[in-house]
């Protein structure tokens, strides 16, 4: 499958654990986006990443949130002492070029906190 | 007001109906104008993305959009059950900066 691989799927946390979620962009992809999005919103942007870079991330929330794209190996959104309120679907999207518009979106890793 | 604006419907036609999808937009910087489609529980997929104004067609969807108005539309002719998903539209002016609408529920009846 050369499409954008998120891991894992589903994810079920308690409040205060930590959430790792993964993205492996498609293969020749160097740019790396992570989107949320909550039941009847649109997507919401949290951050854009190119390799060892974080070029944009104004829509990660301040605390808690963090993300990085190392040399080897996925992408990671990681969220700290999770709350409630993070129960969310995250997508991760990757593309060819660093403008396009062509964005392609993995299946999601829906992220529940108990 | 939202960025971008987005009918949530839901929106329930019969199968072969044409079916007009709409988004107006408040910044007039946006030049790349798409449509995903995004069935349940899975990822959005890009179906259409056009560049300032005018139409694109491809198959049964044909885009438009109107910069004067801020307004764009995604027209699918002779819809089909397997249209049913939701329709996100997206635009931006550069990568990073892009808004999608909430997404309009579309299902067509047999």
């Amino acid at each position: 499958n050369a499409g954008v691989m998120q891991n894992p799927r589903h994810l079920v946390r308690r409040r205060g654990q930590e959430a790792r979620l993964r993205c492996s962009p498609m293969k020749g992809h160097s740019h790396v986006y992570w989107y949320r999005q909550l039941p009847e919103e649109g997507l919401k942007f949290m951050v854009y990443l190119q390799k060892e870079n974080i070029i944009d991330e104004s829509g990660m929330p301040k605390e808690r949130f963090s993300a990085e794209f190392p040399k080897e190996g996925p992408s990671i959104l990681r969220i700290q002492q999770v709350v409630r309120g993070d129960s969310a679907a995250y997508f991760c999207a990757s593309s060819l070029q660093q403008y396009t518009g062509e964005l392609f979106f993995g299946e999601g890793s829906r992220l529940t906190v108990l | 007001q939202k960025e971008v604006e987005q009918d949530p419907g839901p929106l329930s036609v019969p199968e072969g109906a044409i079916v007009s999808l709409n988004c107006t937009y408040s910044n007039s910087a946006f030049q790349y104008f798409m449509w995903y489609r995004q069935y349940s529980r899975k990822g959005p997929e890009l179906l259409m993305y056009t560049y300032s104004s005018g139409n694109k067609e491809d198959g049964r969807f044909t885009a438009q959009v109107d910069k004067s108005s801020k307004y764009i539309s995604l027209f699918i002719r002779d819809s089909q059950p397997s249209d049913s998903a939701t329709y996100l539209c997206a635009m931006s002016n550069n990568n990073n900066d892009m808004r999608f609408g909430a997404g309009t529920r579309l299902t067509v009846k047999p």
